[in-house]
């Protein structure tokens, strides 16, 4: 059964760092792109970063660009966001995806979502 | 970057109508999209890639069609565990973005 794992939420003050995990399980993890999406309370849902099957590439949202790391571990089946200087707009749940896209990068959608973990950024 | 704007925000149906979601992207780009459905309290689930392809498991009473910069989801006779928030998504210059979503709730 495939499967992923969020974990490392928690509550953070403003400028504050927090690590979320993501562990996967049920499929070969090392041939997907791994994607956060967020959704703050009340609101839809915001893409936040995306990792290659080999990490050579990533990317992310401008509101989380230079703030947040996207990184992963094949060898442990894992995915990572280290977010730094954190915000209370961050507030949310943040979900680990795993990513299907296409040769030419024409379309990329998301069918394994983990359950999801909060984070509350406050003072 | 591309915006995609959904319509109607929320609709009110009845258990067997026929349900028509409009997700509309403000240039033409991806000819690609995506749709989910969330149930309150849960993570998304997809249902539609690529515009039309069901993913596997889902009822075929969803169907999705379109291209350019008009999408469309179709629920063909909605059912009680239907009532949900339905979220289109799409990939343009490497970035991916959602619609704001559309609320259906029971009549």
């Amino acid at each position: 059964q495939e499967e992923v794992v969020e974990s490392g939420g928690g509550s953070v003050k403003p400028g504050g760092s927090l690590r979320l995990s993501c562990a996967a399980s049920g499929f070969i993890f090392r041939d997907h792109y791994m994607t956060w999406i967020r959704q703050a309370p009340g609101k839809g849902l915001e893409w936040v970063s995306y990792i290659s099957s080999s990490s050579s590439y990533t990317d992310y949202a401008d509101s989380v660009k230079g703030r947040f790391t996207i990184s992963r571990d094949n060898a442990k089946d894992s995915v990572y966001l280290q977010m730094d200087r954190l915000r209370a707009e961050d507030t949310a749940v943040y979900y680990c995806v795993r990513g299907v896209r296409d040769s030419f990068f024409h379309y990329y959608f998301m069918d394994v979502w983990g359950k999801g973990t909060t984070v509350t950024v406050s003072s | 970057d591309i915006q995609l704007t959904q319509s109607p925000s929320f609709l009110s149906a009845s258990v067997g109508d026929r349900v028509t979601i409009t997700c509309r992207a403000s240039q033409d780009g991806s000819n690609y999209v995506a749709w989910y459905q969330q149930i309150p309290g849960e993570a998304p689930k997809l249902l539609i890639y690529a515009a039309s392809t069901l993913q596997s498991g889902v009822p075929s009473r969803f169907s999705g069609s379109g291209s350019g910069t008009t999408f469309t989801l179709t629920i063909s006779s909605l059912q009680p565990e239907d009532f949900a928030i339905y979220y289109c998504q799409q990939l343009n210059d490497y970035r991916l973005t959602f619609g704001g979503g559309t609320r259906v709730e029971i009549k």
